[in-house]
């Protein structure tokens, strides 16, 4: 079965620090890996990863995919309080359609 | 507009009855999707439609869900005999093309309530 599975499930820190989020999957036909951040309802697109090595930058995040090993990570450096908020990941098929397999979610408190 | 939109944004309904949800993607997106996000879960995909058309249903839980597409526009989900267990997010979500854009962009969510 299809599978996006993240780590943690919930992270509490404190501003300035440095956390990474964890996502691995096990999905056939892989095509692309997303990362979003989801504060209220509507989750906003993070990162787009289809190659293996190549780091993604935005500001303080970045983010790296693995495809030999399945996993990708979210890096935040210098957490702020407005990084609180739930960071999905999710997989996209390589099918007839471009449905997404998410995990679970983590759950990032950044405290002052 | 801007982004994509759904109404309404909050719905409570008693256990038995139908439910509409409706979805308006960004204008220009030809694949629109449906998802739905339990309490403390993660978002499961529920239909895709590309253009009027739905190639992918396999999502949908139960024969109690239907969604429709028209004008390549706007989509309705409708659940019809609602239970406490559909409770839940309903998030849509289009993008410009499914080949040509893995980026989708999600609305604000209808937070369905069944009673």
């Amino acid at each position: 079965e299809d599978k996006v599975v993240q780590s943690p499930l919930s992270l509490v820190v404190h501003e300035g620090d440095t956390v990474t989020l964890n996502c691995s999957y096990e999905v056939t036909n892989f095509r692309s890996l997303l990362w979003y951040k989801q504060e209220k309802k509507a989750p906003t697109f993070l990162f787009m990863l289809t190659s293996s090595g190549i780091e993604k930058k935005s500001g303080r995040l970045s983010s790296i995919l693995d495809k030999k090993e399945l996993f990708s990570i979210l890096n935040i450096t210098a957490t702020q309080t407005g990084d609180s908020a739930i960071y999905l990941c999710a997989v996209v098929y390589s099918s007839n359609t471009g449905k997404l397999i998410f995990g679970q979610g983590t759950t990032l408190q950044v405290k002052p | 507009g801007a982004g994509v939109s759904q109404s309404p944004s909050n719905k409570v309904t008693e256990k038995g009855k139908d439910v509409e949800l409706r979805c308006d993607p960004i204008s220009g997106h030809t694949a629109l999707y449906w998802y739905r996000q339990s309490l403390g879960q993660g978002l499961e995909f529920l239909i895709y439609f590309q253009g009027n058309s739905a190639p992918d249903k396999s999502g949908l839980p139960s024969d109690r869900f239907s969604a429709e597409r028209t004008g390549g526009s706007v989509s309705t989900l409708t659940i019809q005999r609602t239970q406490q267990e559909d409770s839940a997010v309903y998030l849509c979500a289009s993008s410009l093309e499914r080949e040509g854009a893995d980026t989708q962009y999600f609305g604000p969510g209808t937070r369905l309530t069944v009673l």
